[in-house]
């Protein structure tokens, strides 16, 4: 499938783990953030979102964290499974206009 | 269920010529939105709508135009293919300004 990007940073973990990825975003007037999934090949796919009113929110096996202080993003996923490699990205939003996307991280799951 | 779609999935073509992608949503999403995304460069947004017959311009505009004249589709056309616009475009939806957006599969066009 398509390259998302040879030159991402990369975060291997074993099959299991607990997998943490950051996100520095860049507005400090943003107030919704999403983070996003691509395998190969596909466009990106929703996973989870935060607005600015809260500092948590979990999905299944997913958490994420925002600390607007430091303009601090995670994502935290939880037993992590091969079907997790992909890249993922966070997108930050400024009063429901235009979306701003990260370059992204690239998850690496061993077996 | 609802879905987005994007045609043709590859599509090589040569310099010069006219090319028109198609992307077509059964969420009746007002918004629509076209990208391209290249290696180190992530997601860049070329085009826009917020609704039908609303096209705004993204950050890399320049050689791309859109219409909107129903809800459903937003085809992206370049003028006049160039080799700079070898790259994969992803069209995306969403319900609203400050929802997440849903996205196709992606076109993968090259320019020779």
């Amino acid at each position: 499938g398509e390259s998302v990007g040879l030159h991402l940073p990369t975060l291997s973990v074993q099959e299991g783990d607990n997998s943490i990825i950051n996100c520095a975003y860049s507005n400090s007037a943003s107030d919704y953030f999403i983070w996003y999934k691509q395998e190969s090949g596909k466009g990106p796919q929703f996973i989870i979102d935060i607005r600015s009113n809260m500092d948590k929110r979990q999905g299944q096996r997913v958490t994420v964290l925002l600390n607007k202080t430091v303009k601090h993003l995670s994502l935290q996923i939880a037993a992590t499974q091969p079907g997790d490699s992909a890249v993922y990205f966070c997108a930050e939003n400024v009063r429901g206009f235009k979306t701003i996307f990260g370059a992204g991280t690239r998850l690496f799951v061993k077996a | 269920d609802a879905e987005i779609t994007q045609s043709p999935r590859h599509k090589i073509t040569e310099t010069g010529r006219q090319v028109t992608l198609a992307c077509h949503q059964t969420w009746n999403h007002n918004n629509m939105f076209w990208y391209r995304q290249d290696l180190g460069h992530g997601l860049r947004l070329i085009h826009y709508s917020y609704g039908v017959q609303d096209t705004n311009k993204g950050e890399v505009s320049d050689g791309y135009s859109v219409s909107r004249s129903n809800t459903e589709d937003l085809p992206l056309t370049l003028e006049s293919a160039a080799s700079s616009q070898t790259s994969v475009y992803f069209c995306a939806s969403s319900q609203a300004q400050g929802y997440e957006q849903y996205f196709g599969p992606g076109t993968r066009l090259t320019v020779t």
